[in-house]
């Protein structure tokens, strides 16, 4: 496709639960980002994928986040044993390269609700 | 300290008049500097890149900075309403860090 495209677009799951976030990122964009966002806050970062270089994983906020980046194209954003708190929007995004900020283009997210 | 700090609002302006948003980072290897509007409910989208001291003006947006202070601030001139929006700060070091943005509300 032309952009960033995130699956699925709205979630809501039980606590205790785990998902799966999907992200299909422009193709031949090298850099990928996860972000998350809750509501009224900024982007917070979470997991950042580049080439085949190890992934920057300083963001992810527990060991019941992770993130996998088949093939240098799609990624899967997982989270195990839900919590409330994770309730959030979280957007992916992919750019040529690592420095490329001005050419980073954003999906439209996936709306996490857990209840 | 955050990493990247924004005046956290919100802001109010009229319009017409020029409405100030600052943003101060602690990284400073940074190199690239970014701008980002976005609207409730939608995606971030880049509207100002800045990558050297000064002032880069595109249109009505106006992007200062000053890497000695760490200091990087949009001016927007001729506030419309359609620009009522949260605009997020972005400084792209050893990955693209975001502050937590300044909503911005201009009053017809």
């Amino acid at each position: 496709g032309a952009g960033v495209s995130q699956s699925p677009s709205n979630k809501v799951t039980e606590k205790g639960k785990d998902v799966e976030l999907r992200c299909d990122p422009i193709s031949g964009h090298t850099a990928l980002y996860w972000y998350r966002q809750s509501l009224g806050q900024g982007l917070e970062f979470l997991i950042y994928f580049q080439g085949n270089s190890a992934p920057d994983k300083s963001g992810l906020p527990s060991d019941r986040f992770s993130a996998e980046r088949t093939g240098g194209s799609v990624s899967t954003l997982t989270i195990q044993r839900t919590q409330q708190e994770d309730s959030a929007v979280y957007l992916c995004a992919s750019s040529p390269d690592r420095y490329s900020g001005n050419t980073i283009y954003f999906g439209e997210g996936s709306w996490l609700t857990v209840v | 300290q955050k990493e990247v700090e924004q005046n956290s609002g919100p802001l109010s302006v009229p319009e017409g008049a020029i409405a100030s948003l600052n943003c101060t980072y602690s990284d400073r290897v940074s190199q690239s500097f970014f701008w980002y509007r976005q609207y409730s409910g939608k995606s971030p989208e880049l509207i100002m890149s800045i990558y050297s001291n000064g002032d880069k003006e595109d249109g009505r947006f106006t992007a200062q900075l000053n890497k000695a202070s760490q200091y990087v601030s949009l001016l927007i001139r001729d506030s419309q309403p359609s620009d009522s929006a949260t605009y997020l700060c972005a400084v792209s070091a050893r990955q693209l860090t975001f502050g937590s943005g300044t909503q911005l509300t201009v009053l017809p």
